[in-house]
């Protein structure tokens, strides 16, 4: 199996500042590779699929990057509704997710 | 735009069968998509578990192939799951997806359903 490590597994930021996500996988998974957001109470949103490309209606404050077994999820400016639980998920091998990245005020 | 919505028991016996529904609107059960179950137990992440063509071919995590089945329905345009033998391990919300036209990716879900194991 393919284990997806997320790191921080907290990151405290403010409204306006830059935020950086960081999805390991323990063996390559290529581009295959996707961020959703999920907010308590409501299902997951995919932001990003195949590591860089934003998912119909998502906001290009939202970007992605990385291939092989690092990528990286980069919201430019926080909007307060940001502020959510963040997991990565591999479709190289089957599919899986990484532990989330909570995002907090 | 596609809707999906779950369905079924929310409380479930241990070594019973969890069942749930998963009814889709918006979009044919028979395009090309596959649909997928995914669960997460209460504070905790996601976890897929399987995963079913609008041809009946399936794909399932291997911890659970002994006792998961996915079943389609064509006529009601819905798809289901069924997990015997539970355990209070079992006990999560379910989210019936859509996997994406660009691969298995997770693109529509239901809104969730809580199935708590317990007796």
């Amino acid at each position: 199996d393919i284990v997806l490590t997320q790191s921080p597994a907290t990151l405290s930021l403010s409204p306006g500042e830059r935020a950086t996500l960081s999805c390991r996988a323990s063996q390559s998974v290529s581009r295959y590779l996707a961020w959703y957001q999920q907010k308590p109470g409501q299902a997951p949103r995919l932001l990003i699929y195949d590591a860089s490309n934003r998912a119909t209606g998502i906001p290009a404050r939202f970007s992605g990057s990385g291939s092989g077994t690092d990528f990286t999820l980069t919201i430019s400016s926080l909007e307060p509704e940001d502020f959510a639980v963040y997991y990565c998920q591999q479709r190289s091998n089957w599919q899986t997710f990484g532990q989330g990245t909570k995002l907090e005020i | 735009q596609v809707q999906l919505q779950e369905s079924g028991p929310g409380l479930v016996k241990p070594s019973g069968t969890l069942s749930l529904t998963c009814a889709v609107s918006g979009d044919s059960i028979s395009s090309n998509n596959w649909w997928s179950w995914v669960r997460q137990p209460p504070g905790k992440g996601l976890e897929w578990i399987g995963k079913i063509s609008h041809s009946g071919s399936t794909n399932y995590i291997p911890s659970l192939r002994s006792r998961l089945t996915i079943s389609v329905d064509k006529s009601k345009n819905q798809f289901s799951l069924k997990l015997s033998s539970v355990t209070a391990a079992d006990t999560a919300v379910y989210y019936c997806a859509r996997d994406s036209d660009y691969g298995d990716y997770f693109d529509s879900w239901g809104q969730g359903t809580l199935v708590t194991v317990s007796s």
